[in-house]
């Protein structure tokens, strides 16, 4: 099945600066990769999503790359603030889980900006 | 739109208890609905899979008939903790996606369950 690894665990970064978080996964045929924000105690929250027939997607200060050959997409903050500070996940649709929409969810990085 | 209400957010109860938690997607209709666990700093481990008007699919090491779930309607799900005991409690949080493939799953605000 799905195995989504995620780096690093923790990140500190200073206000302003980038952040990147990178994932990759096994499942070849998997096509849909989410991000989800989750803030202390509080439910995860869909930031950005791409899907495998495109490589690249922004939002604003966020933005998601997707390399299907080596099989690892990545987040990319810019210009972190305060309110940044959070875990983040990264989650992969397995080929099993298409018609469900079930998802396979990376480890978690929690992403400090120090003001 | 896609929101997702989960109910109660708090359970503290005694060993042995019965616990139900209710999972609504409130303005669109989810044929799926997903249960996660989370334990303190860690990612969300996916229990089953709801799906409506038929059974549950379970994940590897789920008891089923420790955690019992329901999806009677298209915006309804119910997971319930038979007999708990204090090794049940965690966070529990629920999702939900519209039909079709690649749909993002909308997550409910979680149940923390502490069994005494």
């Amino acid at each position: 099945g799905e195995n989504v690894e995620q780096h690093p665990s923790t990140l500190s970064v200073q206000e302003g600066d980038s952040a990147v978080i990178k994932c990759t996964y096994s499942d070849s045929a998997s096509n849909y990769f989410p991000w989800y924000k989750q803030e202390l105690g509080k439910r995860p929250q869909l930031i950005i999503d791409i899907r495998s027939n495109v490589g690249e997607k922004k939002d604003q200060r966020i933005a998601v790359t997707l390399n299907k050959t080596a099989k690892h997409f990545s987040l990319h903050i810019t210009e972190t603030q305060p309110e940044d500070s959070a875990v983040y996940f990264c989650a992969a649709s397995p080929a099993d889980g298409g018609a469900t929409n079930k998802l396979i969810f990376g480890t978690g990085t929690l992403l400090a900006v120090q003001p | 739109g896609a929101v997702v209400s989960q109910h109660p957010s708090w359970v503290i109860c005694k060993s042995g208890t019965s616990v139900k938690i209710e999972c609504r997607s409130l303005d669109f209709q989810a044929t799926t609905m997903f249960w996660y666990r989370q334990f303190p700093k860690q990612s969300l481990m996916l229990m089953a899979t709801s799906n409506e008007g038929s059974k549950a699919t379970y994940e590897q090491g789920v008891e089923k008939d420790k955690f019992l779930i329901n999806h009677a309607s298209l915006t309804l799900s119910t997971l319930t903790v038979t007999s708990a005991h204090p090794e049940d409690s965690s966070f529990y949080i629920c999702s939900a996606s519209r039909q079709g493939g690649n749909q993002p799953q909308h997550f409910g605000d979680g149940t923390r369950l502490s069994i005494l």
